[in-house]
């Protein structure tokens, strides 16, 4: 276990409305990643958050949106739910000694009705 | 930006043979190289990492090799086991540029199935 923990497991939502999803990263750990992973593919990079402030976006729209807090656990809003947003919601968190490695939590698996 | 192609998309192995999955990245300041393994219902969990300095890393059954001119690196694993079956995916990041953010490119991830 990476010690990284995200909630909730499963959520159900319909098309137009909004979701936050949240992760607490590792105990020491500054720096949050969140990436998406449709069925059958890889992760894709949807932000990244260092001591609470945006450090990196991928090909996402602004509908994606995150925030970071002191304690550095994060949070993805996603505004405007579409269809395609049905995936896996992946939070990794890095920090401490190794800045380099992404430990990762199971995940909020995600589906748009 | 950096692309990584990773192949076979599925592998099957008999129990005690070897595996080898290979990816490609385009981009040639990449310089860090992670394989996560997947199980089903998990997130992706680090088994090993290379860095651009090292040409090859090895762990008990599992090595790592590295070749920076060709842009590709490797994932052995060794004396399969039936545990071992999973999704594995390689990724690519560049480490240095940090205010854009350590992202990970991911290849699209090979089936390990290992048949006893």
């Amino acid at each position: 276990e990476t010690g990284v923990t995200q909630s909730p497991t499963h959520l159900i939502k319909t098309r137009g409305q909004q979701v936050t999803l949240r992760c607490s990263s590792q105990s020491g750990h500054n720096t949050v990643s969140w990436y998406q992973q449709a069925l059958g593919q890889g992760p894709q990079f949807i932000f990244q958050y260092y001591r609470e402030e945006e450090n990196g976006r991928g090909n996402f729209p602004p509908r994606f949106s995150g925030l970071q807090f002191p304690n550095y656990s994060s949070e993805l809003n996603v505004n405007a739910l579409e269809l395609d947003d049905s995936a896996l919601y992946l939070c990794a968190s890095t920090g401490g000694q190794n800045t380099d490695t992404q430990y990762f939590g199971p995940g909020t698996r995600l589906t748009v009705l | 930006g950096e692309n990584v192609e990773q192949h076979p998309s599925t592998l099957s192995v008999q129990e005690g043979d070897s595996a080898v999955i290979k990816c490609t990245y385009s981009d040639s300041a990449s310089n860090y190289f992670p394989w996560y393994k997947q199980e089903l219902g998990k997130g992706p969990q680090l088994i090993i990492d290379i860095r651009s300095n090292v040409g090859e890393k090895k762990d008990q059954r599992i090595a790592v090799t590295l070749n920076k001119t060709a842009k590709h690196f490797s994932l052995h694993i060794t004396e399969t086991q039936p545990e071992d079956s999973a999704v594995y995916f390689c990724a690519a990041s560049n480490i240095r540029v940090r205010e854009y953010g350590n992202k990970l490119v991911f290849g699209a991830g090979t089936i390990l199935r290992v048949k006893s």
